[in-house]
């Protein structure tokens, strides 16, 4: 079975500072990987998505992940932190037909003006 | 194109009471899935339907139950609610499955049940 732990409840950071969101997983297949954000009272919007393509993936609003089987990880990452990224992020993993999406616990990220 | 819509956006229903949550799935997608996201947690997958049969379920009782229609749109019925069924619930659609698949969300139910 698939799952994925993501590593921080919560990551606090300052406007213009770089964001590092955690994410580690286990599968006994070489996955696809997915981040998807939370804001309040909003769906949840697919970030990026690793697809074997290219380990470095790149995504919408500035954010990019890099797939490293050596450390099965899947961090996210952004240089420079906004306001408006404040939101709730979720590391997630697909089962191998696609029919059900496994999610991490979340990270909320905190950005402080 | 439309999103994903769900509606009610917010219910509140007594314990042992029934309830249903609607979904319309977005243009041209004939798979919806169903989420649970309880406070401070990630979403848990209920079920999948395709093409109005059941693909894929997650480990949930059969009181949820579920439905899917020839226009693709979705129902999630509850019998028999608990306190703990309380959360966000939360439907995704998506075109035939891979594992590359993109799922698109609807803003979700949220559900307390009292």
């Amino acid at each position: 079975a698939q799952s994925v732990t993501q590593l921080d409840s919560h990551v606090s950071v300052s406007e213009g500072t770089p964001v590092l969101l955690r994410c580690n997983y286990s599968s006994s297949y070489s996955p696809s990987l997915f981040w998807y954000v939370q804001h309040p009272n909003k769906g949840l919007q697919l970030l990026l998505k690793y697809t074997s393509a290219a380990t470095l993936v790149k995504g919408i609003n500035g954010f990019e992940a890099e797939f490293k089987k050596s450390e099965t990880s899947f961090h996210l990452t952004k240089p420079s932190a906004h306001m408006s990224d404040a939101a709730e992020y979720f590391c997630v993993v697909p089962n191998t037909s696609g029919s059900r999406l496994t999610f991490g616990e979340g990270t909320q990220l905190t950005v402080n003006p | 194109e439309t999103g994903v819509t769900q509606s009610p956006t917010h219910l509140i229903k007594t314990r042992g009471q029934q309830v249903t949550l609607r979904c319309s799935s977005q243009s041209g997608h004939n798979t919806v899935s169903w989420y649970q996201q309880a406070l401070g947690q990630g979403p848990q997958f209920i079920f999948q339907y395709y093409r109005e049969e059941e693909n894929g379920r997650g480990n949930f009782p059969p009181r949820f139950s579920g439905l899917q229609f020839p226009n693709y749109s979705s129902e999630l019925n509850v019998n028999a609610l608990e306190l703990d069924d309380s959360a966000l619930y939360l439907c995704a659609s998506s075109p035939p499955t891979g594992m590359n698949t993109e799922a698109f969300f609807g803003q979700g139910t949220r559900l307390t049940v009292v």
